[in-house]
Order: C-alpha cells, then structure tokens, then sequence
C-alpha cells in the first residue's frame, strides 16, 4: 500500500510568514497533488505533478507555489502567508495508469494556522 | 466546470440501521465513480469506485448506486456500526488527471 508522509503535522506562522509543507511518497507513484480542506467546501486542488520538475494548477492556486523535486518528494509554498491560507492541507499521490490510476492515497494532513 | 452536490451534510444513526449518502453531479462526460471514508485526524482512504459502466457495486456491507439519467451516486452503509463513524466523501471525475471533483462531505455518526 502506498505511503504519503507530511511534515508538520501542525504549523502556526504569522500573516507574511513564509511557510513550506513537505510531502514524500514512497510507492513511485508518477502523480502527487496538494489539496486543501475547508468546512463546507470539501477538498480544493490547489497544483499536482506528474513527475520531477513537473507542475500543473489546480482549481485554487493564487498564493501558493509547489515544487516537485524528485519522484518522491513534493513541497507547497506560502511565501506570504494570510489568514484565508488557514486550512488542513493534504497531499496525496497516485499511479500514472492501471487500475488503479485514479486512486488517491493520501497523508495524514498538516493543519496550518495563520494568525 | 462539474459541480457536485453531497447530502446530507451530517447524519445520524443506530447501529444496524442503514445510512445513505448521495452525491449528484453535472458533467454528462463524467465517467469514474468514488467514496472515500476520513477518520478522525486522518487522510482520505478510498472505499469503493466504480466507471461508468457498472450501475451497481457492493462490497463489506457497501453498496453504490449509479444512476447516469439522474446524474446521481449514492453509498448505502447497511447496518452501520460505530466504526463507521467518520466522514464520507464522493469524487468524481471525466478520467482526466487532475480533474477529480470532491463532494462537500457528509459526516456520519453511529451511535449504540
């Protein structure tokens, strides 16, 4: 089964705080995504990746950037951290094809507070 | 772009009653069908998906319904139990990598 690891688990900055969640996957899975959760909005795409040095956006990536820098390892920016960036943040990954290809298999979260 | 719509947004039940949660969706291109169960203080962990060609899937005490004329997905828990009290999600997409649409979230509880 597929493992999806993020630091923090929890992570308080201020407003303009600069701010980096980490992901590692460790089942070669081609595609990592980074989603945010919110009461009443479910789960927003904010960027994904199909490989190293590979991004694509997401539904709502205004203020934040990622980067992917191995196949394992995808990271989520907030160079200026505000208060609507307050959120539980999952990462997730999944295979490039098969069966299995639209499974998502995520962290456990990092919640990330602004104040 | 598809829009989904989850209901209800909470629910409460006895063990060993059932618990239906539906989700409808817009996009006639969409073809890939999923729930995914969230436990306290956890990810997402997919429970069961289907495509578009399968009206009808159960599996543990599981059973999804798809009815593509309605644009409508329902997950029925049969005799819940208080483990599965959690949060339930469907998703649902055109098989197009980064395109998956999540419901709201229904949150479910099963008391004793």
């Amino acid at each position: 089964e597929a493992a999806v690891t993020q630091s923090p688990r929890n992570k308080v900055t201020v407003t303009g705080g600069n701010v980096t969640l980490s992901c590692r996957q460790t089942n070669s899975h081609n595609y990592m995504y980074w989603y945010r959760q919110d009461t009443g909005h479910g789960l927003r795409l904010i960027h994904y990746s199909y490989g190293a040095g590979n991004l694509q956006i997401g539904d709502v990536p205004d203020g934040y950037k990622a980067t992917r820098t191995t196949q394992e390892d995808f990271f989520l920016l907030l160079e200026l951290a505000s208060p609507s960036q307050t959120s539980l943040y999952f990462c997730a990954s999944s295979d490039a094809w098969g069966p299995s290809a639209e499974t998502l298999y995520f962290g456990s979260g990092t919640r990330l507070t602004v104040l | 772009g598809e829009q989904v719509e989850q209901r209800p947004p909470h629910l409460s039940v006895r063990e060993g009653d059932s618990a239906i949660i539906i989700c409808t969706y817009t996009d006639s291109a969409t073809a890939y069908f999923s729930w995914y169960k969230q436990e306290a203080g956890a990810g997402l962990q997919l429970l069961m998906s289907v495509l578009s060609n399968v009206d009808r899937k159960e599996e543990q005490g599981l059973t999804v319904l798809l009815n593509k004329k309605d644009k409508r997905l329902s997950l029925n828990l049969t005799a819940a139990h208080p483990g599965d009290s959690a949060v339930y999600f469907c998703a649902v997409s055109a098989r197009v990598v980064g395109q998956l649409t999540f419901g709201r979230g229904t949150r479910l509880q099963v008391y004793a």
